[in-house]
This record gives C-alpha cells, sequence and structure tokens, in this order.
C-alpha cells in the first residue's frame, strides 16, 4: 500500500471551473508536505508547501490545505485555466529522512475550454 | 533562483551503447543531488543520492555498475546509462537540494528513448 495516495486518479473539468484534489497519506511523522505541478514531459514544479503545524497555504489560484489529524492534505484550483492541465503531484517528506520524498501516484488533470 | 537544468533534454541511441546525461544547478551550490527515473503515467521512483566529492547511494535494486553517476563538483552531477537496453527506456529526472534548506528543485527530465 502506497504510504501517500491520491483521488482522483484522473479528473476533466471546463475551463473557470474549480476543482479540489485529494492526498492521504500514513508518513508519520513528516518534515512538510508539497504539492507539485508536473506537465507532460517536464519536471515537477512546487506548487506549495506546508510544515505539519500548517493547516493552508496558497499561491495565487492553488490553496493547499493539511488535516495532520486525519492525515489528509489537499489542493484547490480556483478558476481553472486551459494551462493548468498536468499532474498533480503530493509529496511527502518524512521526519526521519527528509530526503526520501514520498510521492503519491498523482492526479491527472485536464481543463476543457 | 534555484533552477536545474538538464542536458539533453531528450535522446535517441541505439541498444548497447551509453548514454550520459548532465544535471547542473545553476544559481546554487548542491552537495547532493538525486536522480530519479518515471515511467508513463507512474509517478518518480528514487534511483540514486549523488554526494559531491564521494560516491553515490542506490536505491535497492538499481545496478550501480548500469548507472554510473559521477558528483564531480558543486553544480554538476552526472548519469551514465551504460550497455542502454531498451527496457532503460524512461524519463530520467534529477534534483539537486539547496542547503541549508532541505528543498529539493527538480530538472525539467530527459527522455530516453532505446531502440
Amino acid at each position: 500500500k502506497n504510504q501517500v495516495e491520491q483521488s482522483p486518479q484522473s479528473l476533466i473539468i471546463l475551463e473557470g471551473k474549480n476543482c479540489t484534489l485529494q492526498c492521504n497519506y500514513t508518513v508519520s511523522p513528516f518534515s512538510n508536505l508539497r504539492w507539485y505541478k508536473q506537465d507532460t514531459g517536464r519536471g515537477p514544479v512546487s506548487l506549495t508547501i506546508m510544515t505539519f503545524s500548517e493547516n493552508t497555504k496558497s499561491n495565487g489560484r492553488y490553496t493547499a490545505t493539511l488535516d495532520a489529524d486525519t492525515k489528509q492534505s489537499s489542493l484547490h484550483i480556483t478558476a481553472s485555466q486551459l494551462s493548468d492541465s498536468a499532474s498533480y503531484i503530493c509529496v511527502v517528506s518524512p521526519a526521519y529522512n527528509t530526503d526520501k520524498l514520498i510521492f503519491g501516484t498523482g492526479t491527472r488533470l485536464q481543463v476543457f475550454p | 533562483g534555484a533552477v536545474v537544468s538538464q542536458h539533453p533534454s531528450r535522446v535517441i541511441c541505439k541498444s548497447g551503447t551509453s548514454v550520459k546525461i548532465e544535471c547542473r544547478s545553476l544559481d546554487f551550490q548542491a552537495t547532493t543531488m538525486f536522480w530519479y527515473r518515471q515511467f508513463p503515467k507512474q509517478s518518480l521512483m528514487l534511483m540514486a543520492t549523488s554526494n559531491e566529492g564521494s560516491k553515490a547511494t542506490y536505491e535497492q535494486g538499481v545496478e550501480k555498475d548500469k548507472f554510473l553517476i559521477n558528483h564531480a563538483s558543486l553544480t554538476l552531477s552526472t548519469l551514465t546509462v551504460t550497455s542502454a537496453h531498451p527496457e532503460d527506456s524512461s524519463f530520467y529526472i534529477c534534483s539537486a537540494r539547496a542547503e541549508p534548506t532541505d528543498t529539493q528543485y527538480f530538472g525539467p527530465g530527459t527522455r530516453l528513448t532505446v531502440l
């Protein structure tokens, strides 16, 4: 069982709509949790980073939340744009080894006009 | 800041040949760099941790003699895929840790296709 699971696996929305991606993790304790955006054929780009004591972090139209009690995180995208089409990856950095990032399976988002 | 580059961005080679991929941290020094491999529709899998001036640490199941890593300077790590075979075809991504933080910045990736 993957220590970081994401849902849905894929998502299709219309341009301008909002969406929320989910991440459930079992990694504990952890140093931080990040959300990355990965365009097809490109490396991941960091969107947000939260430590275990933070509840929310925003970056433009991206807002991440973290509930350390339920071990859940979400990424909310507001007013989606065509350029938001990408894979979104939840990544947890375990406290016992912050270099050994644990990657979620990703959510493939497609935004259509 | 914190830009990581990779070269080449894509390479096609014949089976049995060796391919070298470079990873550079452009505006910061990185004692530690990481090499990942990503197959289609899968997540990144850590192959090895590259340490400047010392031997790389390989993950279980990754052949060190097949994937040679050299971290000769604080801004450059190279991955050489030796005697490449079609099953080595994949997307290879490096990252560099921006010290003193533990933040890894990822390169744009290298698409390797072995014919």
